[in-house]
């Protein structure tokens, strides 16, 4: 039973524009939240993560905005750039748990 | 700064061959963790070690062992691989706040891709 999902696998956006990805979850225990990215051949790498006790977080071009009543979470990459062309995976856990549930992954494509 | 490094990169094995996937890493993490990612299902958890001297089963734990050899070591045995494990491995570490660290973030090795004929 998939915890975290991840719908829309694959998204084209050009140069400059939004990205937004979207992630919902299931499980009302899970209160810390993180996005990686992931290129081919490559392990995923930590992007950005977030906690229950906030509803936004921003690192540079990348913001994650939490929706706990609608258990859903969502990654905005602005501006797009072609070095983010990836696959983002949303991930999520307990806390105090180890067990970090990750989604299935969406492709972004980001056009010159 | 090597982080998590994972060994052999790419293995074919024959149906009923064992093996195992070595990692390590050189952060000083409480945390180390086994993922597989399989086309279409994202990263599933097979096996992690919350501390030095504990293992516990994830997601996906069946036809896998493990053994946390020390703090930097967590190795990941196929005792009679079949096709159903052809997959790419990950392995990760974390140092998560409940454990005396500072972030749950984890950080993953390059990748182990099995293919058992």
């Amino acid at each position: 039973d998939q915890q975290v999902k991840q719908n829309s696998p694959s998204l084209s956006v050009q140069e400059g524009r939004i990205s937004i990805l979207n992630c919902d979850y299931t499980n009302s225990m899970f209160d810390y939240f993180l996005w990686y990215k992931k290129y081919p051949a490559e392990g995923p790498t930590f992007l950005i993560s977030i906690s229950s006790i906030k509803d936004k977080n921003e690192d540079g071009r990348f913001t994650v905005f939490l929706n706990k009543s609608a258990k859903h979470l969502s990654l905005h990459i602005v501006p797009s750039q072609p070095g983010d062309s990836a696959v983002y995976f949303c991930a999520a856990s307990g806390w105090g748990n180890n067990r970090l549930a990750f989604g299935k992954g969406n492709q972004v494509v980001v056009i010159p | 700064n090597a982080g998590v490094t994972q060994t052999p990169k790419f293995q074919v094995l024959k149906t009923g061959q064992s093996m195992t996937l070595q990692c390590a890493q050189d952060m000083n993490h409480n945390s180390m963790y086994w993922y597989r990612q399989d086309p279409g299902m994202g990263l599933r958890l097979i096996y992690y070690s919350a501390s030095e001297g504990t293992t516990d089963k994830g997601e996906v734990p069946n036809g896998y062992n493990v053994s946390r050899l020390n703090k930097r070591e967590f190795s990941l045995r196929l005792e009679s691989a079949a096709p159903s494990q052809t997959s790419v491995y990950f392995c990760a570490s974390s140092d998560p706040p409940w454990t005396g660290g500072n972030t749950g973030e984890l950080f993953f090795g390059e990748g182990s891709r099995l293919t058992v004929l």
